[in-house]
């Protein structure tokens, strides 16, 4: 039979423009947020953090925005390049444990 | 500064055999956590050890699954027997245990069992 795997969300966007890529999680009780870039081949790779007493982190050219209320986080990356093609995972952590649970990521593509 | 590392990079096998996973985590971190990523179900986590010592491993999938922690530098997933189905790419990442730290990723182990 047919194996049905994960439907990956992906974006397209031009080289140059920026990109804005959402997440959405489950636990309110969680005090503890990550970006992931994962490219082909590799492991993920640790983009920026936020804790939930902050609702806005900037990095380089990379902003990590969090709405607790509505228990939504969002990657925003800037004059987007192809070298930032992957796929990108949001991650949280609840409470006092140390684990992280990852969202199933967004697939990004830079178009030249 | 080295990253985590983890052995083999690739690792073919028939079913049945054992298999052995190996993590060097960060120099100086004290928690280690292995994960399994596959397509079907993302990216999960297995185990996770703090300061050497196991903490929660409701995530390995069954007996057949057992990983160490011997010293602060070393860790180990074996899988004995190893089924078809266990095929995935394995992943172990470190972390700082001072505050909240982010955990750092190896380029993970792509296992296949034929």
């Amino acid at each position: 039979g047919e194996s049905v795997g994960l439907h990956l969300p992906t974006l397209s966007v031009q080289e140059g423009d920026n990109s804005i890529i959402n997440c959405a999680y489950s636990n309110s009780a969680s005090d503890y947020f990550i970006w992931y870039k994962q490219e082909s081949g590799k492991g993920p790779q640790f983009i920026i953090d936020i804790r939930s007493n902050m609702d806005k982190r900037q990095g380089q050219r990379v902003t990590v925005l969090l709405n607790k209320t509505v228990k939504h986080l969002s990657l925003q990356i800037a004059a987007t390049q192809p070298g930032d093609s992957a796929v990108y995972f949001c991650a949280e952590r609840g409470g006092s444990a140390r684990q992280l649970t990852f969202g199933s990521g967004t697939q990004l593509t830079v178009l030249p | 500064d080295a990253g985590v590392i983890q052995s083999p990079r690739h690792e073919v096998t028939e079913m049945g055999q054992e298999v052995t996973l190996r993590c060097k985590p960060i120099s100086g971190h004290n928690s280690l956590f292995w994960y399994r990523q596959t397509m079907m179900r993302g990216l999960e986590l297995l185990i996770y050890f703090n300061n050497n010592v196991p903490i929660d491993d409701s995530g390995m999938p069954e007996d057949r699954f057992s990983a160490k922690m011997p010293n602060a530098s070393f860790s180990t997933l074996k899988i004995q027997p190893s089924e078809p189905r266990d095929s995935a790419v394995y992943f172990c990442a470190s972390s700082s245990g001072t505050g909240i730290q982010p955990q750092h990723f190896g380029d993970g182990t792509r296992l296949s069992i034929l």
